[in-house]
């Protein structure tokens, strides 16, 4: 049983660059999520799929930013025109509504420097 | 809107002893699900324990248990005989289709 998985685990990239992470949740998992934390903070929710269908976006999500899950598998997050203030750690996590508990697991992350 | 508070920013206890790390949230939801997930350094965040909102028996994992008082909109977390792994931050989580996260307590096991 693997669990959630991202790509990359880091990267750095210069400001106004874009940059595009990917998750793969676990297998079975219909629902997927995406959070930011940055340091000293929580996670703060981002957006969130079911299946194929992004059913949420937090404010927080501006219009630079775009998430996808094409065929209701992995997902991908891309920020275009990354600002500093864009550095955090980007988080993945996946839950499997029809088991009734909602439980979300969480992938490593993927840590975003913009210098 | 949901908020979750942590008023313990840092936390240790020696090796062995008990812990309680506290936890407090607001929501206007009915039902919800209310989380702590433990975030060892550099690592990614696991979840130790979960509670619904509706049952009134508090949840129990092996060491972990939690002090849940709907009323109060309180869910504390205690963790027995304390181990060094269980260094980590903590964090408290409220929600039903997504989360919403206290800003966790920085927990230390001492030797």
């Amino acid at each position: 049983d693997t669990g959630v998985s991202q790509d990359p685990r880091h990267k750095i990239t210069k400001r106004g660059q874009n940059v595009t992470f990917r998750c793969d949740p676990i297998s079975e998992h219909n629902r997927l999520y995406w959070y930011r934390q940055t340091l000293g903070q929580g996670p703060e929710f981002l957006t969130y799929f079911q299946n194929e269908a992004q059913l949420e976006k937090s404010r927080l999500l501006s219009d630079r930013f775009s998430a996808e899950r094409p065929k209701g598998s992995f997902s991908t997050l891309e920020i275009q025109r990354t600002e500093q203030g864009d550095s955090a750690m980007y988080l993945c996590a996946s839950m499997g509504v029809g088991t009734g508990r909602y439980e979300q697991y969480f992938g490593p992350g993927t840590r975003l420097t913009v210098t | 809107a949901q908020t979750v508070t942590q008023s313990q920013p840092e936390m240790s206890v020696q090796e062995a002893e008990t812990v309680t790390l506290s936890c407090t949230y607001d929501t206007s939801e009915n039902n919800y699900y209310l989380f702590w997930y433990k975030q060892p350094p550099s690592r990614q965040m696991i979840l130790v324990i979960r509670q619904e909102a509706y049952k009134q028996q508090n949840a129990t994992e092996n060491r972990f248990s939690v002090n849940f008082q709907k009323a109060a909109k309180s869910f504390s977390l205690k963790i027995s005989d304390s181990q060094l792994g269980d260094t980590a931050m903590y964090f408290c989580a409220s929600g039903y289709e997504k989360l919403t996260f206290g800003t966790g307590t920085r927990l230390t096991i001492i030797p």
